[in-house]
């Protein structure tokens, strides 16, 4: 079974602070893909990385795939309030239809 | 952009009953996947279908079916519902891209309630 590792569970940080969180596996996954969720609404992608030491921009946020392909990290500089939510990792190791397998998930709080 | 969509958004049933629920993915997309959420916990992999045959299997239970149709729309049935059955049910959608990195692109959910 393959597992990842999402740190860390909770962060409470003020606007304007950066932040990162770590996404780790003992396994090799050939993509990983960051989720933003809502309460009660579906994960809405952010960024699939694919490439070991991918790095990919999005606004304020940077998502960087590990050399071998085992962690990644989302990195958030000058956190607004509206970045708040639950950021979740996942994981595909194979091709085809393989189902994602899922962190525990980083719920993030940016006081204003 | 069109979506995902999911019906019913909600459902309430009693222990015992069966639920049926409906997953229609993104147009020009032919791979599905079900996954079930309970409260505080990340989504688990249920089960996914490619060109309406079952690709990948995961925690689904036996009481669970699902299956794809010829428009690629997906029918998750749940028999014998029990109390533990609550969750968010939520169906993905992917294009089949060369090489198999498929993103997923998740619906909204169903919110199933088993009292």
């Amino acid at each position: 079974t393959q597992l990842l590792e999402q740190s860390p569970q909770f962060l409470s940080i003020q606007e304007g602070e950066n932040l990162t969180v770590y996404c780790n596996s003992s396994s090799v996954f050939s993509s990983l893909q960051w989720y933003r969720q809502e309460p009660g609404e579906g994960p809405v992608l952010l960024v699939t990385v694919v490439t070991g030491g991918e790095v990919k921009k999005l606004k304020r946020l940077t998502f960087q795939f590990g050399d071998a392909r085992k962690d990644s990290s989302l990195h958030i500089t000058a956190a607004q309030p509206g970045d708040t939510g639950l950021y979740l990792c996942a994981g595909v190791s194979g091709g085809g239809a393989d189902g994602l397998t899922f962190g525990k998930g980083t719920h993030l709080i940016i006081q204003p | 952009a069109a979506g995902v969509i999911q019906s019913p958004r909600h459902l309430i049933k009693e222990k015992r009953e069966t639920a049926t629920l409906k997953c229609y993915p993104i147009p020009r997309h032919d791979t599905v996947y079900w996954y079930q959420q309970g409260p505080g916990q990340d989504p688990q992999f249920l089960i996914s279908f490619y060109e309406k045959m079952q690709s990948d299997k995961g925690s689904i239970p036996d009481r669970f079916s699902a299956q794809q149709f010829s428009d690629y729309h997906s029918e998750l049935n749940m028999s014998s519902l029990e109390l533990g059955d609550s969750a968010l049910y939520f169906c993905a959608s992917s294009p089949r891209l060369a090489g198999g990195l498929e993103t997923q692109y998740f619906g909204p959910g169903t919110r199933l309630l088993v009292l």
